[in-house]
């Protein structure tokens, strides 16, 4: 079973238009993150949540919004797609509040921005 | 701020040669350090973890131990086999008044060629 999920893996759209890309995780944990990795594979925090809480909210764009419906779930939305947008988006989770424990990630959405 | 600096790629070896990447990180207080492996076309897999100084973390032949006197965390691979070849993010974890997401090296790829 996977364990972190995203939807779709593969998103080619053209500048201007609004898309969504979803996560699921079914490993019971309490917080969850997006990251951006640029095309030179630095990866970088944009949002998270925990408890379906938003915790971290980096400098991004408003055009980028976050929405955890319930813990499970962490969706995020785009607006007004520009092709500095075209990244890989991935999803990941974490139990707890202590530092040490793994983030689980996803296996990643190629955006691509036309 | 927190900050981690990776040796740049590519690292280019033959097979069962010794590997080692250099990670040296910035940050105040205790944080937990990870290195995390991306196979191509994947997302992110925990390699291995260390949480507290002179700790070492240790996975499928792969080593790193926490350093705190030179501030490193620098993984190491006895002999490596064409199957490692991949992109490795050394990463930190600190728990910032409730912040607590990944902050990660820029990647250094491991080509391993039979």
């Amino acid at each position: 079973d996977t364990a972190v999920s995203q939807t779709p893996k593969y998103l080619v759209t053209q500048m201007g238009n609004d898309k969504s890309i979803k996560c699921e995780q079914n490993l019971g944990h309490d917080t969850m993150y997006w990251y951006k990795q640029d095309s030179k594979k630095f990866l970088k925090i944009m949002f998270s949540y925990n408890n379906k809480e938003l915790i971290i909210n980096e400098t991004v764009p408003n055009r980028f919004s976050p929405k955890s419906p319930d813990k499970a779930h962490l969706n995020l939305h785009i607006n007004s797609l520009e092709l500095g947008d075209s990244a890989v988006y991935f999803c990941a989770s974490s139990q707890g509040a202590m530092s040490n424990q793994p983030q689980h990630f996803g296996d990643g959405t190629r955006l691509s921005i036309l | 701020g927190n900050s981690v600096t990776q040796m740049e790629g590519p690292v280019t070896l033959s097979e069962e040669a010794f590997l080692t990447i250099n990670c040296t990180y910035t940050a105040t207080g205790y944080p937990s350090l990870f290195w995390y492996v991306q196979y191509p076309g994947e997302g992110l897999q925990l390699l291995l973890k260390a949480t507290k100084a002179d700790d070492k973390g240790s996975n499928k032949g792969f080593e790193a131990t926490y350093r705190k006197e030179t501030t490193s965390f620098h993984l190491e691979k006895g002999s490596v086999q064409v199957s490692d070849s991949a992109v490795y993010f050394c990463a930190l974890s600190r728990m910032d008044t409730g912040r607590r997401a990944l902050t990660f090296g820029s990647g250094t790829r491991l080509q391993v060629q039979p």
